[in-house]
């Protein structure tokens, strides 16, 4: 099975633009999560979609957005761009979103705001 | 609220040395999972292993062993005879099924490099 895949794979951007990252989970997985990964913050949880419907958020301001289509494929937007938005955003999939289902990562995509 | 603590920063080891990474975790979730994920240089976490609450048996695979002690809230990596190919980042991560759902909270992190 291939593996979960996100592009773009690097992108730079401007601040006050926006983004918009894809993210393909592995074939039957049908809940996506988003991760931020900042050397100052770590990985932090940014959204999980189930079924097309955004299940858990984490602690992000309304400018990260997401949204799943039905072929389980996600995006995440980023609206307004601020410096602080570069980081590494990963995106995993399960078959569920259970807790107890281990996620599968993708390899990310490097964003740098300039 | 989850919180999980990797205290060792960084560890430099000479290859074929044994090395065991820290995972100290808090949770008020009577089940929840433990994970730990490894990051190359290139970005992508990889899985590694998953432990439920309930099943405290320490796990074996290849070099790599866990031991998972719920009395001192701690799931430690250990990795055999280390090798060049093992230098990453190593995350230990949390979900709770009570609280968190599906959402993983990571450790800081720990940056392993195995010297030739």
């Amino acid at each position: 099975k291939a593996g979960v895949t996100q592009t773009p794979r690097y992108l730079i951007k401007t601040r006050g633009q926006q983004v918009t990252l894809s993210c393909s989970p592995i074939s039957g997985h049908r809940s996506v999560s988003w991760y931020q990964q900042t050397p100052g913050q770590g990985l932090q949880f940014l959204f999980e979609y189930f079924s097309e419907t955004q299940r858990n958020k984490g602690n992000f301001p309304g400018r990260f957005s997401g949204r799943q289509f039905s072929n389980s494929r996600s995006e995440m937007n980023v609206s307004t761009l601020e410096l602080g938005d570069s980081a590494l955003y990963l995106c995993a999939s399960t078959t569920d979103g259970l807790p107890l289902e281990t996620q599968y990562f993708g390899p990310g995509t490097r964003l740098l705001v300039l | 609220a989850q919180k999980v603590t990797q205290a060792q920063t960084e560890i430099s080891v000479v290859e074929k040395e044994d090395v065991t990474l820290d995972c100290v975790y808090e949770t008020r979730d009577t089940t929840y999972y433990l994970f730990w994920y490894k990051q190359p240089p290139s970005g992508e976490l990889v899985f590694l292993i998953r432990r439920n609450s309930f099943d405290e048996q320490n796990e074996i695979s290849g070099r790599y062993s866990w031991n998972f002690q719920k009395s001192t809230s701690s799931f430690n990596f250990t990795i055999t005879a280390s090798q060049v190919v093992d230098s990453a980042v190593y995350f230990c991560a949390l979900s709770g099924k009570e609280t968190s759902g599906s959402r993983l909270t990571f450790g800081e992190g720990t940056q392993l490099t195995v010297n030739p």
